[in-house]
């Protein structure tokens, strides 16, 4: 089974810090995602990176960045924290670009509460 | 742009009834399209997938078929347990980027 892993559940800081979510897959997966899922809005995707170095914007890229050193690891950074993005963050991989009928596996999500 | 509109919850039911989530969809390709379940406390699992007009995803007594003269991709069950309760997700895949609906949660009880 493809395991998803994000470092932490639940993590709580404070406006105006830098903020790192880490996340790694297990299956050698090409693409991998992060989502930001709110309650009505369903999830909504932060950025995606589909190779080793390479990153792309999703639909609400604004007060975040990311970082795929590794094919097994994708972080999600928040530059400037505000409480705003107070929100359960989701990490997802992908086998390969370009194939439309590949699932994406997800991790379990970290909490994250900005104060 | 392509898009998920599924139906608005919450829905509550009793265990062994009949659940029926609508989800339709707007795109200019030919999407792949998925259900997704998310129970309490855990991400997101893959329940079901479609890849063509026609087709019919199932899983754990779930089921949902892919229309395209409807656009839709309705999922039903036909006698539901409590452990069923979660939030649902449709979502469609055109490259290899997933656009969600809102997610309807569903609360069955005992």
């Amino acid at each position: 089974d493809v395991k998803v892993t994000q470092s932490s559940r639940y993590l709580v800081k404070r406006t105006g810090e830098k903020v790192f979510l880490e996340c790694v897959q297990d299956m050698d997966h090409e693409n991998m995602f992060w989502y930001r899922q709110d309650p009505g809005l369903g999830l909504r995707l932060i950025y995606f990176s589909y190779d080793v170095k390479m990153k792309e914007k999703g639909d609400i890229p604004e007060g975040y960045s990311v970082s795929r050193e590794k094919k097994e690891r994708f972080s999600l950074i928040l530059e400037s924290a505000s409480t705003n993005q107070t929100s359960m963050y989701l990490c997802a991989s992908s086998f390969h670009r370009g194939s439309s009928n590949q699932p994406q596996h997800f991790g379990d999500g970290t909490r994250l509460s900005i104060l | 742009g392509d898009s998920v509109t599924q139906m608005e919850g919450p829905v509550t039911l009793s265990e062994e009834a009949f659940l029926t989530i609508n989800c339709t969809y707007t795109a200019t390709g030919y999407p792949s399209l998925f259900w997704y379940v998310q129970y309490p406390g855990e991400g997101l699992q893959l329940l079901l997938k479609a890849t063509k007009a026609d087709d019919k995803g199932s899983n754990k007594g779930f089921e949902a078929t892919y229309r395209k003269e409807t656009t839709s991709f309705h999922l039903e069950k036909g006698s539901v347990q409590v452990s069923d309760s979660a939030v649902y997700f449709c979502a469609l895949n055109i490259d290899y980027k997933l656009s969600f609906g809102a997610g309807t949660t569903v609360t069955v009880r005992a």
